[in-house]
Parts: C-alpha cells; structure tokens; sequence
C-alpha cells in the first residue's frame, strides 16, 4: 500500500502558459502533501506543504503565484506552474504522508519532468 | 541550518562487491535519519532508517548506522547485486515538523 502517483509524468510547453501537475495518493487518504523541485545533481528542494481544505505553506523563496497549489481533497493536490519560462524547467516531485504522529513517513510519487520551450 | 550531504557519484560496482555511501548531516535538535532508493521511473521509496543515536537501520541487506558523534549515517552492503542499480538519497527529519532535508543523491551502477 501507499501508491502515489503523479501525472503527466512528462510535459512540454511553450513559455508563458501555465501547466498543471497532479498528485494522488491512490490506496490512502493523505493529510497532508509536498512538492519538491529537483534541478540535476542536486537535492530535492521542499517548495511547499499543502493540507488538505486550506492554503498551502511556501517555502522562503518560492513565489505562492507563480506555483499554486490546491489540496481539495484528502487524495489529490495539483501544482500550477504559471507563465511558465525556460527556468522553470526541471523535475517535481510530490509526496503524502498518512498524518497521525509527529513524525509521519512520506511516500513519493514518481515525479514529473517539465521542459518549458 | 539543517543539511545533508552525500558522496557524489556515479558509483560503478561489479556484482557481489561492497558498497559504501557515506552521509554526514548537519542538523538543530535530534533528527531521524534515512536512506531512500530511486529506482528509474518510480517515486522515491524509503529503504531503511534509524530515529536516535546507534540505532542501526536495515533493510534488504543494506544497513546504516546513526553515529551521533561523527553526525554520519553511512550506507553499506556486503554483496551488491546488478538489481541494486539505482539513486540513492540520504536524508534527515527533525522530528518537529513533516520537513524532509535530503542530499543530493548518489547514483549506483552495478555491472554483471
């Protein structure tokens, strides 16, 4: 158990549209998800937290309006990226956790690879 | 500042050899350490961790020890196999909070 998935698991796009991610978690219902963005050779970098019913948490740095998040429901968060440009090109990862304790595991989806023209 | 860092790759074994990847962390308080293994095309899944100091983290004959006065969390296995191919990404947790600090993967290659 604890499968997520995320879809498309690769996009290309011309600069300045917008494209949507989505993460599921398809055998658990998910309090809580994650995106992360990862540039080659380096870590998975935490963009924001998102909890179900309410706003996401940004992280210092990322621009709320550039990539909105939407956690609607207990088993899907999506990601806009919007006005996308060549430098926000690279790889998302999401992740859920189940919830229930302090310390609660993630469990990662399989990412999707963005390539803006 | 909480960080990790790992040994960068590309690691090429031949089957049946020992693998290390050594990690040393940076962290405020006492976090719970972790190696997750990347397989190509799947998400991140958690191989193995350890929530305090000298516990010892193992799974699927790989093992990592906490070691609390070197802030380190190694990753070993005796004999490698050719399914063992894949990214591997120490990271940390907090304890305080659902934020993961991950290293920048180590990429394993492991040739018949």
């Amino acid at each position: 158990g604890a499968v997520v998935s995320q879809h498309p698991s690769r996009v290309i796009c011309k600069s300045g549209t917008s494209v949507k991610i989505e993460c599921r978690s398809l055998d658990f219902q998910a309090t809580t998800m994650f995106w992360y963005r990862q540039f080659p050779k380096q870590s998975l970098m935490l963009m924001a937290t998102s909890n179900e019913g309410s706003k996401a948490t940004y992280e210092q740095g990322v621009e709320k309006d550039k990539f909105l998040i939407n956690h609607a429901s207990l088993t899907l968060s999506t990601l806009t990226v919007t006005s996308a440009h060549p430098e926000d090109s690279s790889f998302y990862i999401c992740s859920a956790s189940k919830g229930g304790s302090s310390y609660n595991e993630q469990f990662f989806g399989p990412g999707t690879r963005l390539t803006v023209l | 500042g909480n960080s990790v860092t790992q040994m960068e790759g590309p690691v090429t074994l031949s089957e049946e050899a020992f693998l290390t990847i050594n990690c040393t962390y940076t962290a405020t308080g006492y976090p719970s350490l972790f190696w997750y293994v990347q397989y190509p095309g799947e998400g991140l899944q958690l191989l193995l961790k350890a929530t305090k100091a000298d516990d010892k983290g193992s799974n699927k004959g790989f093992e990592a020890t906490y070691r609390k006065e070197t802030t380190s969390f190694h990753l070993e296995k005796g004999s490698v196999q050719v399914s063992d191919s894949a990214v591997y990404f120490c990271a940390l947790n907090r304890n305080t909070g659902n934020q993961f600090y991950f290293g920048t993967g180590t990429s394993l290659t492991v040739i018949p």
